[in-house]
């Protein structure tokens, strides 16, 4: 039961053009949603986040924005750069009801390639 | 500098022995997570610790096991019960109380002979 799914395995965008990575989700007790950019062999970094008492988050290059009534999020990339090429993950975060634990649960991921 | 360390990066075993995966921090994070990443897929979590001496299951813990002795380590052991070790691990921790935000180290790509 995948509850976070991000149906483009790949994007592929023009260097200035603007790149938009989609995500859906299925479980409405989330509350958190993060975006992660990672590069082969390597570890996730985090990217920008957004709470659900918000409906876009904005920082620099990158907007999150969240549909709650959808369950939809995307990233917009603007302008697009080179060197974001890399594979992003979209992740959700649920409390686990009063407890201070809870758990991420991450989409596929997108590969993004930004063409010169 | 502080951050997250996973030694080694590469890591090849015979079928059939158990292996250690290492990770250190030096965050300050009390909790901390084993994930682990197979192509087209997204990372899924192994186990997880919220603190010293103590650790969960998360979704796919059959086949591991891990301590964690020392707030700055949680290691992971992949033992021959597990059926598809070759994988890309990588291993997290986060803020305490603040368990949204994992940051995660450079990872260890096993490759099962």
């Amino acid at each position: 039961d995948q509850q976070v799914k991000q149906n483009s395995p790949s994007l592929s965008v023009q260097e200035g053009r603007i790149s938009i990575l989609n995500c859906d989700y299925t479980n409405s007790m989330f509350d958190y949603f993060l975006w992660y950019k990672k590069y082969p062999a390597e570890g996730p970094t985090f990217l920008i986040s957004i709470s659900s008492i918000k409906d876009k988050n904005e920082d620099g290059r990158f907007t999150v924005f969240l549909n709650k009534s959808a369950k939809h999020l995307s990233l917009h990339i603007v302008p697009s750069q080179p060197g974001d090429s890399a594979v992003y993950f979209c992740a959700a975060f649920a409390n686990a009801g009063g407890t201070s634990y809870g758990k991420l649960t991450f989409g596929q991921g997108t590969i993004l390639t930004v063409h010169p | 500098d502080g951050g997250i360390t996973q030694s080694p990066k590469y890591l090849f075993r015979k079928e059939g022995q158990n292996v250690t995966l290492s990770c250190e921090q030096n965050l300050n994070h009390d909790a901390m997570y084993w994930y682990r990443q197979d192509p087209g897929q997204g990372l899924r979590l192994i186990y997880y610790s919220q603190i010293v001496n103590d650790f969960q299951k998360g979704d796919i813990a059959e086949g591991y096991s891990v301590s964690r002795e020392k707030k700055e380590s949680f290691p992971l052991t992949v033992t021959s019960a597990q059926k598809n070790p070759t994988a890309f691990y990588l291993c997290a921790s986060s803020r305490p109380g603040i368990y949204n935000e994992q940051f995660f180290g450079p990872g260890t790509r096993l490759t099962v002979l």
